[in-house]
């Protein structure tokens, strides 16, 4: 089973509007933390926002905020008044375990691509 | 200086070169890792190092070797490239201490194999 689920490979939104990008995920483990990527067109990968798993209020990083709800093990990334610059590929991410303590890396979802139209 | 930096960034080889992809990092990180993208399939871990001494297998280890010639070096071998070996190899780093586990991407080395 996959363990992060981005379900939806490319949206089109208007600027101005805000922007739901789904994440779920899967793992036993209680400690696990999450992580959102903007990967634009140049290519480069660029940390957005981070959640862990024991975080009582949902992240947020100027525009971009996460709606974590843990019980149903998803991860969401709402973008408010989109731009154009917003427009590029978008991972979700998760590191189980503290970090500390061996962890491996993370693991990836497989993208969604975000076009924003003026 | 970027944090992390990656060479060559791109770079076109035939079937059965050996490639290397290196990378260096500024931050003074333990932990340094090689991922790769893949249309459609998100990144992928080939391998992720520790320290000097402990290098670990990754999801996708096959086909690949990995050198950590010293803490701020991390470097990835294709022995005998073959055209499913295409791709863009991102090398990352972490703190590895009790913080979020953020990795620090390279800009990517863009391979392709003919």
């Amino acid at each position: 089973a996959q363990k992060i689920t981005q379900t939806q490979p490319g949206m089109f939104v208007q600027e101005k509007e805000a922007v739901t990008l789904d994440c779920t995920y899967d793992t036993s483990d209680p400690s696990y933390g999450l992580f959102w990527y903007k990967q634009p067109s140049s290519g480069e990968m660029i940390f957005l926002i981070y959640q862990g798993s024991y975080d009582q209020q949902n992240a947020t990083e100027g525009r971009y905020s996460l709606n974590f709800q843990k019980a149903r093990k998803s991860a969401n990334l709402v973008i408010s008044a989109s731009q154009l610059g917003d427009s590029a590929m978008y991972f979700c991410a998760m590191r189980e375990g503290w970090s500390g303590g061996g962890a491996d890396g993370l693991t990836f979802g497989k993208g969604t691509h975000l076009i924003i139209q003026p | 200086d970027a944090d992390v930096t990656q060479t060559p960034r791109n770079r076109i080889t035939k079937t059965g070169k050996r490639i290397m992809l290196e990378c260096s990092q500024t931050k003074g990180h333990d932990r340094m890792y090689w991922y790769r993208q893949d249309p459609g399939l998100g990144l992928r871990l080939i391998y992720y190092s520790f320290d000097v001494k402990d290098i670990n297998k990754g999801e996708i280890s096959d086909g690949y070797s990995v050198s950590r010639q010293a803490q701020a070096k991390f470097s990835l071998s294709l022995e005998s490239a073959i055209p499913n070996q295409t791709a863009l190899y991102f090398c990352a780093i972490s703190s590895g201490s009790m913080n979020t586990g953020e990795l620090f991407f390279g800009e990517g080395s863009r391979l392709t194999v003919l």
